[in-house]
Formats: C-alpha cells, sequence, structure tokens
C-alpha cells in the first residue's frame, strides 16, 4: 500500500511562484505523476517522474527524490486559470507483474488577483 | 492522447434504485479503469476492466454491487446498485497511454443519491 501526503489547499497571487510537495511511502516505486482538476472537470495530466531531479515543462516543473519519497510541482508565473486541485499519484509495482496507482487527496490551489 | 465520453453526465436517484454508466473511447484499449471520487476525497479505483474477461475489482468493492460489462475493445459499463446515499460521487472512466501510460479521464459522471 502507499501513503501519500500532500497539502489540503494553498494560496498565491497572480505573477508569482508556488510549489506544491507531496511525500509518499511505498515499496516497488515505478514513477510519480502530477495532474491538474479543475472543479466539476476530469483531472487532466501535467508530468511525469520515474528519476530523481527535474523536469520542466514551460511554466509548469516537477521533481523527484527517490530516497526521500518526495515531490513538488513548482508552478511560475501564475495565472487565474491555474486555480484548481493539483494532485499528486504514485504509481508501484504490485504482485504479478502488474501496476497499481494511487493518487493523494488534492492540493486546492486559489491564486488571487 | 485518448478521447473518452460518458453518459450520463449527471443524475439524480433514488435510494435502492440502479444506474448504468457508459464509457466509450475514440481507440482499442486494452484496460479501461473505472474511478470514484466521493466530495473531496481523492480518486479511488473501483476496479479493472480487461476485454474478454471478468473485471478485477479493488478492495472494499465487489461485483455484485458494481457490475461491469467490457464487450470490445473501446467500450464498457460500470452499474452501480442498490444506491444508497453513500454512493453519492463522480464516478469516472480512465485508460492509460501516452509516452508514460498515464492516465486519461473521462468527463465523469456525477451521482447524487437521495
Amino acid at each position: 500500500g502507499q501513503n501519500i501526503d500532500q497539502p489540503t489547499e494553498m494560496t498565491a497571487t497572480e505573477g508569482a511562484i508556488v510549489q506544491i510537495n507531496c511525500t509518499y511511502q511505498t515499496s516497488g516505486f515505478n514513477g510519480l505523476f502530477w495532474y491538474q482538476q479543475h472543479a466539476g472537470e476530469a483531472p487532466t495530466f501535467l508530468s511525469y517522474n520515474v528519476l530523481d531531479g527535474l523536469e520542466e515543462k514551460g511554466r509548469f516543473s516537477s521533481f523527484l527524490s527517490r530516497s526521500k519519497g518526495y515531490s513538488y510541482l513548482l508552478l511560475k508565473e501564475l495565472q487565474m486559470k491555474d486555480s484548481a486541485s493539483y494532485l499528486c499519484a504514485v504509481r508501484e509495482r504490485s504482485g504479478a507483474g502488474s501496476y497499481q496507482l494511487t493518487f493523494g487527496k488534492g492540493t486546492k490551489l486559489s491564486v488571487i488577483p | 492522447s485518448a478521447v473518452i465520453s460518458q453518459k450520463p453526465s449527471r443524475d439524480i436517484c433514488q435510494r435502492g434504485t440502479s444506474l448504468t454508466i457508459q464509457c466509450q473511447v475514440d481507440s482499442q484499449v486494452t484496460m479501461m479503469f473505472w474511478y470514484r471520487q466521493q466530495p473531496g476525497q481523492s480518486l479511488t479505483l473501483i476496479a479493472t476492466a480487461n476485454q474478454g474477461s471478468e473485471a478485477t475489482y479493488e478492495s472494499g468493492f465487489v461485483i455484485d454491487k458494481f457490475p461491469i460489462s467490457r464487450p470490445n475493445l473501446t467500450f464498457s459499463t460500470l452499474t452501480v446498485s442498490n444506491m444508497s446515499p453513500e454512493d453519492s460521487s463522480i464516478y469516472l472512466c480512465s485508460v492509460m497511454g501516452g509516452d508514460y501510460n498515464e492516465q486519461f479521464f473521462g468527463p465523469g459522471t456525477r451521482l447524487t443519491v437521495l
């Protein structure tokens, strides 16, 4: 099983930078995903990390430290449309060669003017 | 990325009734997944549906309560049986794909049980 922890809510100002942290405990780690979910909509894929380090994609970056069971999502030049929930999800190898994806409860980010 | 549609988008149902949710994908996929997202909670996997075999249910979910059909490689249904208010949730269909085998989600079905 997995234990994924991320802050429940965060508030940041338009144009600023915000970092959303995620810690996890798992065996058989096989990758960490970040998803964005606007209210009333389905989650959409943002980023994937399987090796340690930083992955940059435009205004969004994601970092992973496997030894620390830690990841963060960094959002730069915040825009009002970035107000959404951000879900951390960890994939692990389970029995019989299959994989299991477990989601955290999500961090609700509010961007204010 | 896959395009996934679900029907209905929302419904309000009476206790004790059943609702069948349909999921259609625009490409053939081996596995389809059904998730539940209760208010303020995370996404929880209900079951994995493979074409031509019985669905695999996660702990806490049983076939009698959530029967699943998977008649072909682009379609699946999830039935929520004998509903109670605790079943009020968003139900999401999902498939894997993309460069990282990430999950793509349908728009969800918002179910309210009175």
